[in-house]
């Protein structure tokens, strides 16, 4: 069964603690990853795409890379503005949909 | 600003009631999704449209239908068959319906059973 798995559900940092959060996929026929960043009740807003194992992209504090099986975004020096739930998705060409995981929430404390 | 507008942002639905939840777009885009959102879970898709009069059944299009008569416009009818209907409802558009387009989203409806 395709799957995307986001690690860790919840994670607290310290205003400048720089971690990452994992999204892990076994999908097969992967034509793209998206990252997106949900505030409460709001909808997602689109981050990055990326294509191809080996690829990065930046964006402020964040930088998405993407591997074969799996994709992190990095957070250098959050600020609490940063606090959101972060989503992944994987765009499957079988099926031709969207799969998405359920979620980080980051919260950055001052 | 372009971008994509969901209305009503909250919405009650008595016992066996029909509810219709707006979708529209101004970003001139040709694929439209609906998505719920529950919590702990993952976005799943209710229906998509490709282009104007013509829609697909996602993953959980059961008790819901839908219908695309404009390029704008793509509503929600949650029907009383959908025996669950408390959720969170997203909109999305993107440019065409392959993946190396990213989904914009609405700001979402937040439905509730009275």
């Amino acid at each position: 069964e395709d799957q995307v798995t986001q690690s860790p559900e919840a994670l607290r940092l310290q205003e400048g603690e720089s971690s990452s959060l994992n999204c892990s996929y076994t999908v097969s026929g992967l034509r793209g990853l998206f990252w997106y960043r949900q505030d409460p009740g709001k909808g997602p807003e689109f981050l990055f795409t990326l294509y191809s194992a080996g690829e990065e992209k930046e964006k402020e504090r964040l930088k998405a890379t993407l591997t074969k099986k799996e994709s992190f975004l990095h957070i250098t020096a959050p600020k609490p503005e940063d606090s959101a739930t972060y989503l992944c998705a994987v765009y499957m060409e079988y099926g031709n949909k969207l799969v998405f995981g359920a979620g980080t929430i980051l919260r950055v404390k001052s | 600003d372009g971008g994509i507008t969901q209305s009503p942002k909250y919405l009650f639905r008595k016992e066996g009631q029909n509810v219709t939840l707006s979708c529209e777009q101004n970003l001139n885009h040709d694929a439209m999704y609906w998505y719920r959102q529950d919590p702990g879970q993952g976005l799943r898709l209710i229906y998509y449209s490709q282009i104007v009069n013509d829609f697909q059944k996602g993953d959980i299009a059961e008790g819901y239908s839908v219908s695309r008569e404009k390029k704008e416009s793509f509503p929600l009818t949650v029907t009383s068959a959908q025996k669950n209907p408390t959720a969170f409802y997203l909109c999305a558009s993107s440019l065409g319906h392959r993946g190396y387009q990213p989904q914009h989203f609405g700001d979402g409806t937040r439905l509730s059973i009275l």
